[in-house]
């Protein structure tokens, strides 16, 4: 079964440029989440999506960030415009039960490789 | 709301030593704890997790007891290796929405 994947691994831009990221979670998992990473810090949820609603975007600073999943699978984060403290690397992750009819969902969480960003 | 703390690192041990890695919670309700890995260049992923009080988790050789009374999570592993170099992540989820909250992270650097 494939994992998470994500796209840019590696992204660079200047300050108040735009960005914008690509995830497709494990396939069936409908629970999608956006979390971001600092160096030296543990992930921050920025964004969960349960199918292609919005479950929780508290966090989510909304002057910049935006983020969809307009048909319940892949789903997109932007950045607009971005700033030095943006630097970071940005984790998508899925959550099931998915197609193979595993267990119902018990917290756990996969994670794609993320997408690192370097606001200049 | 929900927080997760964690020992700070790095921790730097020699091979075959043994390896505690801190972990305390705050939470409502009874939350599942986790403790996930993130190897060099790699993602993270799920080590062990325990989803109710006195529960022990257990994967790898690495050990961690659910103790609702000191709500602590304590990561263990009696025999380290090299290949156990690796940032470390406690974390916490609420069972009702599944978002979960990390700690801070402890790297881990075994030296041969």
């Amino acid at each position: 079964e494939a994992g998470v994947a994500q796209s840019p691994r590696y992204k660079i831009i200047e300050k108040r440029q735009s960005v914008a990221f690509w995830c497709n979670p494990i396939s069936g998992h409908a629970t999608l989440y956006w979390y971001q990473q600092i160096l030296g810090q543990g992930p921050k949820l920025l964004i969960q999506f349960q199918n292609n609603g919005v479950v929780d975007d508290s966090q989510l600073p909304k002057d910049r960030f935006s983020a969809e999943r307009l048909k319940g699978v892949d789903s997109t984060l932007k950045i607009q415009p971005a700033k030095l403290e943006d630097s970071a690397v940005y984790l998508c992750a899925s959550s099931g039960p998915g197609l193979a009819g595993e267990s119902p969902n018990t917290g756990e969480l996969f994670f794609g490789e993320g997408s690192r960003l370097t606001v200049l | 709301g929900d927080s997760v703390t964690q020992m700070e690192g790095p921790v730097t041990l020699s091979e075959e030593a043994f390896l505690t890695i801190n972990c305390t919670y705050t939470a409502t309700g009874y939350p599942s704890l986790f403790w996930y890995v993130q190897y060099p260049g790699e993602g993270l992923q799920l080590l062990l997790k325990a989803t109710k009080a006195d529960d022990k988790g257990s994967n790898k050789g690495f050990e961690a007891t659910y103790r609702k009374e000191t709500t602590s999570f304590h990561l263990e592993k009696g025999s380290v290796q090299v290949s156990d170099s690796a940032v470390y992540f406690c974390a916490l989820s609420d069972n009702a929405g599944n978002m979960l909250t990390f700690g801070g992270g402890t790297r881990l650097m075994v030296k041969p």
